[in-house]
């Protein structure tokens, strides 16, 4: 069966931090891969998706950045954190055909 | 006008009563529909697919209307474990590529 991690689950980073939070997706072969971020009562927001390796598509400028340096790994990372850099981020894969749309268990950041 | 639109609620309902929601999608070539739950401060999980027919599981029915573009959720026999957020999916054409979208989520609370 597939299975989808993600760490950590809670960080706390100083504003002008680099941050990189990883996600790695078991059981399957050429997901199709997702950040997403939840702002505190807000909506999931669709920040960057990936359909295969060193493919990274981005919804939303912004300051972070995605890499898929292997099939089943995707990373995102700042060079530099903002406040409003603060939320709960998921990453989640689906099959090619969109189907089977998983959730890792999220990492919630603070920002301060 | 937004892609998928829900009611944020919260609808607050007792113990063993029956409620329903709506979610409406814009784009008439929406193909796939799903509902997820998200419970405080976790991940969203598939809850059930959407079939044009109309599918129940157990205490739970959801139902398409192709022609004025809604979907809808409907509990029965409401549990204090049902609440949680639950999010509207609809998978589409835009552009030329397939994307999903999630809705913002309309919060359930059980109440005793």
């Amino acid at each position: 069966s597939q299975t989808i991690h993600q760490w950590p689950a809670t960080l706390v980073q100083p504003v002008g931090s680099p941050l990189s939070l990883e996600c790695t997706v078991e059981g399957t072969s050429n997901p199709n891969l997702y950040w997403y971020r939840q702002a505190a009562g807000r909506g999931l927001q669709l920040l960057f998706y990936s359909v295969g390796i060193g493919q990274i598509s981005s919804e939303v400028p912004q300051n972070l950045s995605a890499s898929r340096p292997q099939d089943r790994q995707f990373i995102l990372s700042s060079k530099k954190l903002l406040l409003s850099d603060s939320g709960f981020y998921l990453c989640a894969w689906s099959r090619q055909d969109l189907y089977g749309y998983t959730f890792g268990s999220g990492t919630r950041l603070t920002v301060v | 006008r937004k892609e998928v639109e829900q009611d944020p609620g919260p609808f607050n309902v007792p113990e063993g009563a029956t409620v329903a929601f709506n979610c409406t999608y814009s784009n008439s070539a929406s193909q796939s529909f799903f509902w997820y739950r998200q419970d405080c401060r976790k991940e969203p999980k598939l809850l059930m697919s959407v079939y044009s027919s109309g599918n129940e599981d157990g205490r739970f029915t959801a139902q398409l209307n192709r022609a004025s573009q809604y979907i809808s959720l409907l509990i029965r026999d409401s549990k204090l474990s049902d609440s949680a957020t639950y999010l509207c999916v609809v998978r589409m054409n835009s552009g030329g590529y397939q994307k999903v979208t999630f809705g913002t989520g309309t919060k359930l609370q059980v109440i005793p």
